[in-house]
């Protein structure tokens, strides 16, 4: 298996700008999650799906971000409008319910400037 | 929430030597993942390990789930080892689905 792939691995915006993240998980998995890491927080939890349902928001900073996950092997986190204390590196991971290791994709680096 | 301690957070060290990295966790989880974040930012997976004891290669790890610790040695070590070590725990969910509350990792740099 690939693993999980995310994309763009980076992007560079301006403030203003309407941002898409996008994964794909691990073949089979059925929960996903999405991370973002900053020097001041560390990595933190924003959402998570399971069978392409949000089960848990309450991370998700404010209404100018959006996650969806439409089927089992795609989801996008949009923000829209991009701010510069949104850069970050965002995190797609993937794990199996039952089995719950999870696994990370390379991450996206997100910098709006 | 859950509180997740590392130390040090810090840690250099001479190749060829060893060391041991600690995770204390204020409450019962129930998982446990060690991850290493490369100079390049890839986090990847180390160890799964809610209880026990697991090794690979130069790498062990020990969870004591009871005492709410998880112990990450390194034997050995080498440039490559470098980068920062995260310990991450989950609660579980009977829902599905069991979300990662992260440390705030070691770093650690190997110099010859």
């Amino acid at each position: 298996d690939a693993g999980v792939i995310q994309s763009p691995r980076h992007e560079v915006t301006e403030m203003g700008q309407e941002v898409t993240l996008r994964c794909k998980p691990i073949s089979g998995h059925n929960s996903l999650f999405w991370y973002r890491q900053t020097m001041m927080r560390g990595l933190e939890l924003l959402i998570y799906f399971n069978n392409n349902v949000p089960i848990d928001d309450s991370g998700m900073p404010e209404d100018r971000f959006s996650a969806k996950m439409p089927n089992a092997s795609f989801s996008t986190l949009k923000i829209q409008p991009s701010e510069p204390r949104d850069s970050a590196v965002y995190f797609c991971a993937s794990s199996s319910q039952g089995v719950s290791e999870a696994f990370f994709g390379q991450g996206t680096r997100l910098t709006v400037v | 929430g859950i509180q997740v301690e590392q130390s040090p957070p810090d840690l250099i060290l001479q190749e060829g030597a060893n060391s041991t990295l600690r995770c204390n966790f204020s409450d019962s989880v129930n998982n446990l993942q060690w991850f290493h974040q490369n100079p390049w930012g890839q986090l990847i997976n180390l160890f799964y390990i809610p209880s026990g004891t697991k090794q690979n290669g130069r790498l062990s790890a020990t969870t004591v789930a009871t005492e709410r610790y998880s112990l990450l040695y390194i034997s050995s070590s080498q440039t490559t080892d470098s980068g920062v070590y995260f310990c991450a725990v989950d609660l579980g969910f009977t829902g599905g689905g069991n979300k990662l509350t992260f440390g705030t990792g070691t770093q650690l740099k190997v110099e010859l």
